[in-house]
């Protein structure tokens, strides 16, 4: 069965800093996906990353995936106060079933 | 576009009671999956259906139930709620062909379950 883990679970960042999320999953995927939840708020997409070696970047933020090593990662660059939120990443399992990793709660102070 | 919309917002039920969540889109998706989130445990799929008339289990089926009549709407029964539901609810939808072209999930805006 397939386990999702990101790390790290907190993240407290300074402005300006740079820091990388990780997310590994335990069986063979191609389909990796990437959520921002504010509190109290529903999920957004962020990424789709649909096969090995792909990478994609929105302002602060790029997502890349390696199939091989079973490894998705968010990477900051200079971080602001308004990417704080928990961060998600999923995987799709048997075409229809998708696996959530448990969050990571990334906080940006000044 | 509405997107998807979930209702009740709120609710609290008393162990034993039984209640649906609605869940509908204005997307034409045929995709829609219902998730719970409890605190540190990120999203569980509870069922989800991939078309009208077609209904499959998730992760965590087990004192739900499911049906789609219509592609707008996925409603979620609870048989009988038992206080391990206290959850909140969240219904997404995408068009069906996963695949190919890599769709993104839409999510609701959620139903916070309280059961006592």
């Amino acid at each position: 069965e397939l386990k999702v883990e990101q790390n790290p679970l907190f993240l407290s960042m300074q402005e300006g800093k740079n820091y990388t999320i990780y997310c590994n999953y335990s069986t063979t995927s191609d389909r990796l996906y990437w959520y921002r939840q504010d509190p109290g708020k529903s999920l957004e997409s962020l990424f789709v990353l649909l096969s090995n070696g792909a990478v994609k970047q929105e302002g602060r933020l790029m997502a890349s995936l390696d199939t091989k090593a079973r490894l998705s990662t968010l990477h900051i660059t200079a971080a602001v106060h308004d990417l704080s939120a928990t961060y998600f990443c999923a995987v799709l399992y048997n075409n229809n079933d998708m696996r959530f990793g448990a969050g990571t709660r990334l906080t940006v102070k000044p | 576009n509405a997107g998807v919309t979930q209702t009740p917002k709120f609710q609290v039920l008393k162990t034993g009671q039984s209640m649906t969540l609605q869940c509908a889109q204005d997307m034409n998706h045929e995709y829609m999956s219902w998730y719970r989130q409890d605190p540190g445990m990120g999203l569980r799929l509870i069922h989800y259906s991939v078309g009208a008339g077609i209904t499959d289990q998730g992760e965590v089926p087990n004192g739900y139930n499911v049906s789609r009549s219509t592609t707008e709407d996925f409603p979620l029964r609870l048989l009988s709620a038992a206080p391990s539901q206290t959850s909140v609810y969240f219904c997404a939808s995408s068009h069906s062909v996963w695949r190919l072209g890599g769709y993104e999930q839409y999510f609701g805006p959620g139903t916070r379950l309280t059961v006592t």
